[in-house]
């Protein structure tokens, strides 16, 4: 069961515009999102994350909103550097811990 | 600080054969994951460990997988025997806390044939 989709396996976007992810979730028992970033042979990496009791966080050029009545969250980048291209996940982590990740989106930032 | 290390980086084997893969957590993080990630899919949680006790294996298949996480510290995940489809990306993950986010290791990529 997809309890989270990243309904956009990629996006490309020039270098100095936002790019915007989209990552929507079912279970309404999440209450802690996450965004990865993972380049090739390479694990996946920490970003930013937000809590359910807040609907934005920022941390420099990376904002992630959350809105939790259309159970939908989505990854700014602004401006968008070449080295931004990666695979990124989306993960939602409920109380217990138990953690769901998205399928990712690939973003090409083109120079 | 060193990250999250795995080994081997790469394993090909034949179907029915065994395999093990092997990973050394952040120095300190109490809990290890392993994730199963294949080609185009998120990582999908196998095993979580808090130090040493297997706290959430429901989605280990136990006829052929089995994990260990001796002293609470390195972890070992075997498959025996494998199959085609057992073919992925092996990811193992540790953080402080369950609650922390994770750190992920670079993954082993198994091939089945």
């Amino acid at each position: 069961d997809q309890q989270v989709k990243q309904n956009s396996p990629s996006l490309s976007v020039q270098e100095g515009r936002i790019s915007i992810l989209n990552c929507d979730y079912t279970n309404s028992m999440f209450d802690y999102f996450l965004w990865y970033k993972k380049y090739p042979a390479e694990g996946p990496t920490f970003l930013i994350s937000i809590s359910s009791i807040k609907d934005k966080n920022e941390d420099g050029r990376f904002t992630v909103f959350l809105n939790k009545s259309a159970k939908h969250l989505s990854l700014h980048i602004v401006p968008s550097q070449p080295g931004d291209s990666a695979v990124y996940f989306c993960a939602a982590r409920s109380n217990n811990n138990d953690m769901r990740f998205g399928a990712g989106t690939r973003l090409t930032v083109k120079p | 600080e060193a990250g999250v290390v795995q080994s081997p980086r790469y394993k090909i084997i034949e179907k029915k054969q065994p395999v093990a893969f092997w990973c050394n957590p952040i120095s300190g993080h109490n809990t290890l994951y392993w994730y199963l990630q294949n080609l185009g899919q998120g990582p999908e949680l196998l095993i979580r460990y808090e130090n040493e006790e297997a706290v959430d294996d429901s989605q280990l298949p136990k006829d052929r997988f089995s994990a260990e996480r001796l002293k609470g510290v390195d972890s070992t995940l075997k498959i025996q025997p494998a199959e085609l489809g057992d073919s992925a990306v092996y990811l193992c993950a540790s953080s402080l806390g369950g609650k922390d986010y994770q750190f992920f290791g670079p993954g082993t990529r198994l091939t089945v044939l």
